[in-house]
C-alpha cells in the first residue's frame, strides 16, 4: 500500500521569504513522487516529479523539491515566495494524493 | 492537443437519480483516471484504466459507481441512485504511461450537486 501525508493544512509566508511545504510518503518499491498545484477556480497542474537520479528536483515556476529517502520525505521549496504562489499544493505518490496544503503568501 | 475535456461542467440532480459524466483524455494517452474531490481536500482516487481495461478500483468505492472506457479513448463515470454525500467535484486525468515517467494531466472537472 502507498500513502502520502501533508502534515500542514495551512502555510503562511511573507513575500520574498523562502517557503517549504512538507510531504512524507510510504510506499513499497520505488517512490514515484509528484507535486501538483491548484490555483483558485482552476484545475490541478503538474509542478515537478521525482523518479530517480538527483535528490533535488527542479520544476515549474521556480519550485524545487528535495527527496530524502531516509526520512521518506519530499518537501516542496522555493527560495523567494511570490503572492501569485498562493494556492493549494498536493503531494502525490504515483496516483495517490495527499490532503493538500493551502499556501498563502502575504504581501 | 486540446487537453483533457470533461462534460458537463456542472450537474444538479435530485437524490435517487442516476447521473453520467464523460471524460475525453488527451488523444495519445493510454491511462485514464477518475478522482473525486471535495472542498479543501485532496483528490480521492476512484479508478483507473489502461486502454480499455479497468485495472484498479478503490475499495472504498460504492457499487453505485461504475466506469467504462469501451474503446480505450473516452470514459464515462455513472453514479446510480445518487445520494447527497455524492456531491463533489469529479475529476478526470490522463497520462502516457511509460516505464517510470507518468505525469497526470487533469480536466477541469464536473461539479455534482445532489439535492
Amino acid at each position: 500500500a502507498q500513502s502520502v501525508a501533508q502534515p500542514e493544512d495551512q502555510v503562511n509566508v511573507a513575500e520574498g521569504n523562502p517557503l517549504t511545504v512538507k510531504c512524507t510518503y510510504s510506499v513499497s518499491g520505488n517512490p514515484y513522487l509528484f507535486w501538483y498545484v491548484q490555483y483558485p477556480n482552476r484545475g490541478l497542474q503538474f509542478l515537478l516529479k521525482y523518479i530517480t537520479g538527483d535528490n533535488l528536483v527542479k520544476g515549474s515556476y521556480g519550485f524545487e523539491a528535495e527527496f530524502n529517502k531516509s526520512q521518506t520525505s519530499f518537501h516542496l521549496k522555493k527560495p523567494s515566495a511570490l503572492v501569485s504562489d498562493s494556492a493549494l499544493y498536493f503531494c502525490a505518490v504515483r496516483a495517490i494524493f495527499g490532503t493538500g496544503t493551502s499556501l498563502t503568501v502575504i504581501p | 492537443d486540446t487537453g483533457v475535456s470533461q462534460d458537463p461542467r456542472h450537474k444538479i440532480t435530485k437524490r435517487g437519480q442516476n447521473v453520467t459524466f464523460r471524460c475525453d483524455p488527451i488523444s495519445e494517452h493510454n491511462r485514464l483516471y477518475w478522482y473525486r474531490q471535495t472542498l479543501g481536500q485532496g483528490p480521492e482516487f476512484l479508478t483507473y484504466f489502461q486502454n480499455e481495461a479497468q485495472l484498479e478500483k478503490s475499495r472504498l468505492l460504492s457499487d453505485r459507481f461504475s466506469a467504462e472506457r469501451p474503446k480505450g479513448s473516452f470514459s464515462t463515470l455513472e453514479i446510480q441512485r445518487t445520494e447527497q454525500g455524492d456531491s463533489a467535484m469529479y475529476l478526470c486525468a490522463s497520462s502516457l504511461a511509460e516505464a517510470t515517467n507518468e505525469k497526470l494531466f487533469f480536466g477541469s472537472g464536473t461539479q455534482l450537486s445532489v439535492l
